[in-house]
């Protein structure tokens, strides 16, 4: 089946430091990636949809100068969370859609930021 | 905003089928009903999806109402693997495209 990575796993970071995220799509490529990000006990929200190519949309209320997305390529997309504050401490998930028309996304395994 | 309603939790034991309500009153006739599951700090994993006609694969049946107001997953048989939060998710078209709007879920605990 279709997989997704991200890297890494985990990062500790301290405030006002950026950080970078990884997202890949290991067997296939996708035109669009989507982030999430989800806080304890909570459910995921949708940040932003990225795709190839073209600049990211955001959701409202996401400020995109402080979430940097790039996806310069169809296997890659990257999140880089600039200037990070302990509030921007959350779970961070990547999703891909397979470019052929499946209905599914595959998503990856989350990456858990905490800003210290 | 997510347009489905699931309870919040629900508890079924080890090896009898688990059957996960979702309310969608409000869907459309180009919406397709999508079913995700998430494991405790991992990404969501997808189940399956369907538009009017019950489905079924390897790890789940759908059963949708003839008036697509709601629906059902059933896991046949639910092992302890299966604890999870379940995601009934209602999206324009078939295309992975667009994105998928989670709600709260409902947290499935299967109990030995």
């Amino acid at each position: 089946g279709a997989v997704v990575s991200q890297h890494p796993s985990w990062v500790i970071c301290k405030s006002g430091t950026s950080v970078k995220i990884e997202c890949r799509s290991l067997d296939f490529q996708a035109t669009t990636m989507f982030w999430y990000r989800q806080f304890p006990k909570q459910s995921l929200m949708l940040m932003a949809t990225s795709n190839e190519g073209s600049k990211a949309t955001y959701e409202q209320g996401v400020e995109k100068d402080k979430f940097l997305i790039n996806h310069a390529s169809l296997t890659l997309s990257t999140l880089t969370v600039t200037s990070a504050h302990p509030e921007d401490s959350s779970f961070y998930i990547c999703s891909a859609a397979v470019l052929a028309g499946f209905n599914e996304q595959y998503f990856g395994p989350g990456t858990r930021l905490t800003v210290t | 905003d997510a347009k489905t309603t699931q309870p919040t939790s629900m508890d079924c034991a080890e090896g009898r089928a688990a059957n996960l309500p979702c309310n969608h009153s409000t869907i459309s006739g180009n919406e397709y009903v999508y079913w995700y599951r998430q494991i405790h700090s991992q990404g969501p994993q997808y189940i399956i999806h369907g538009l009017k006609n019950n489905e079924t694969n390897e790890m789940a049946s759908l059963i949708i109402t003839e008036d697509r107001k709601s629906s059902t997953l059933i896991l046949p048989h639910a092992t302890l693997r299966d604890t999870a939060v379940y995601y009934c998710i209602v999206r324009v078209g078939s295309s992975g495209n667009t994105p998928l709007v989670f709600g709260k879920g409902t947290r499935l605990s299967v109990i030995a």
